[in-house]
């Protein structure tokens, strides 16, 4: 199984800052024939099911707003948050979709500082 | 818009089957792909299996001995069955939307739904 790993578990960030979530798969998610990274970003809030951000690692869902950002390629990835936002008080998680079984990192808790 | 919905018994007994099921509503269950999905306290999101209209699936592997995931298309619903639970089977079930074959990531939810393995 591919193991997703995030860092930090906890992300205090004073509103307005910008806040970086990191993830590490435990081998490639990169398919080299296309260059397309078989990675995606959910935020979850308290009582409610994840919601898509990000997939292919950098594309923005529809509706999502442009202060959400994914990066990175191979094993090593990053969302960022531009401007952290009171609404955006959540858990986030990467997800690879390369290999079954697909395997979700344990979440990033973003709060306000 | 297309909206997911489970719907099943919230507590079932150890060495029993938990039975769920996903209504599709606002569009058709052909046209995409569907998936469940776990959450729980000790083991976080935990994907179960995905299907297709067809009757096709794949399962995660550390389930596949105990899941059975099908389709009825006339009724717009798909289900999961889970054989022999235990405790560790306890969580908040997802049934989920994949939008295009390999794309193999999750743009739609349903709420979700509590299941509890306790005698």
């Amino acid at each position: 199984d591919i193991v997703m790993t995030q860092s930090p578990d906890s992300l205090p960030v004073s509103l307005g800052e910008r806040a970086t979530i990191n993830c590490k798969s435990s081998q490639t998610v990169l398919y080299s024939s296309t260059n397309d990274n078989y990675l995606a970003w959910y935020q979850q809030k308290p009582g409610q099911p994840p919601k898509l951000l990000l997939y292919w690692a950098s594309s923005r869902e529809s509706g999502v707003p442009d202060r959400f950002t994914g990066s990175g390629s191979g094993t090593d990835f990053t969302l960022t948050i531009s401007s952290v936002q009171p609404d955006d008080v959540a858990v986030y998680y990467c997800q690879q979709y390369y290999n079954i079984p697909y395997t979700f990192g344990q979440g990033t808790r973003l709060e306000i500082k | 818009q297309v909206q997911v919905q489970e719907s099943g018994p919230g507590l079932v007994k150890p060495s029993e089957t938990l039975s769920l099921t996903c209504t599709v509503s606002g569009g058709s269950i052909s046209s995409y792909y569907w998936s469940w999905i776990r959450q729980s306290p000790g083991k976080g999101l935990e994907w179960i299996g995905s299907m297709w209209y067809t009757g096709g699936t794949k399962y995660n592997p550390s389930l596949k001995s105990r899941v059975t995931i099908s389709v009825e298309t006339s009724k717009s619903q798909f289900s999961l069955t889970l054989n022999n639970v235990s405790p560790a089977d306890t969580a908040v079930y997802y049934c989920a939307r994949n939008f295009r074959w390999g794309e193999w990531y999750f743009d739609l939810w349903g709420r979700g739904t509590l299941v509890t393995v306790s005698s």
